[in-house]
């Protein structure tokens, strides 16, 4: 398996602008995260969900940031307009809920600069 | 409230042993995680433990739980240059699949 793929890599974007950045998790798993890295506030969670659906999105800092997923194979997250203390890394990550241990398995990262 | 605590850095000489520690608040984590970041890349998971363990061993990593005090410990045993990274402690939160994170303990190994 490739693992979770996210793309951009890395996103250059002016104050304002709107970004996407997109997430593939792994075959077969049905809960997605959306983390978001910095140096002050650490590893936070966004946003994740359970089978396409949204289950706690009380990460998502303000209106601004909105999270889709359409269906069990990519989700989008999307930041309009974007502002400079939204860069960040931005993480993926997928797991296989049930009985657990709820392994979760996490993408390379998007590096997001907003200048 | 729940919340997950970890010393910010850790220094040890190259064929030590490492100890990172991490508390946690959740009395009822089902799961406990040890993950390992290096420059640049996501999340790596290295191991995890059951609530109902005291110990696993995994190759050179030893994962210890007192479930009394809350305590998680990760030993890495002949710590390497290539252990040199960030490492994160995460507890599951009950009747969720996400997880609470620790804010990640660097290690450094000195050659």
């Amino acid at each position: 398996d490739a693992g979770v793929i996210q793309s951009p890599r890395h996103e250059v974007t002016e104050m304002g602008q709107e970004v996407t950045l997109r997430c593939k998790p792994i075959s077969g798993h049905n809960s997605l995260f959306w983390y978001r890295q910095t140096m002050m506030r650490g590893l936070e969670l966004l946003i994740y969900f359970n089978n396409n659906v949204p289950i706690d999105d009380s990460g998502m800092p303000e209106d601004r940031f909105s999270a889709k997923m359409p269906n069990a194979s990519f989700s989008t997250l999307k930041i309009q307009p974007s502002e400079p203390r939204d860069s960040a890394v931005y993480f993926c990550a997928s797991s296989l809920s049930g009985d657990g241990p709820y392994e979760q398995y996490f993408g390379p990262g998007t590096r997001l600069t907003v200048t | 409230g729940e919340d997950v605590e970890q010393s910010l850095f850790l220094s040890v000489r190259e064929g030590d042993s490492s100890v990172i520690n991490c508390t946690y608040t959740d009395s009822s984590s089902t799961y406990l995680y040890w993950y390992k970041q290096e420059p640049g890349a996501g999340l790596q998971l290295l191991t995890y433990i059951f609530s109902n363990m005291d110990m696993k061993q995994d190759q050179r990593l030893t994962v210890l739980l007192n479930k009394k005090d809350k305590h998680l410990s990760l030993r890495i045993a002949d710590t390497q240059t290539g252990d040199s990274a960030i490492y994160f402690c995460a507890e599951s939160a009950s009747g969720t699949y996400k997880y609470i994170f620790g804010t990640g303990t660097r290690l450094k190994v000195l050659a």
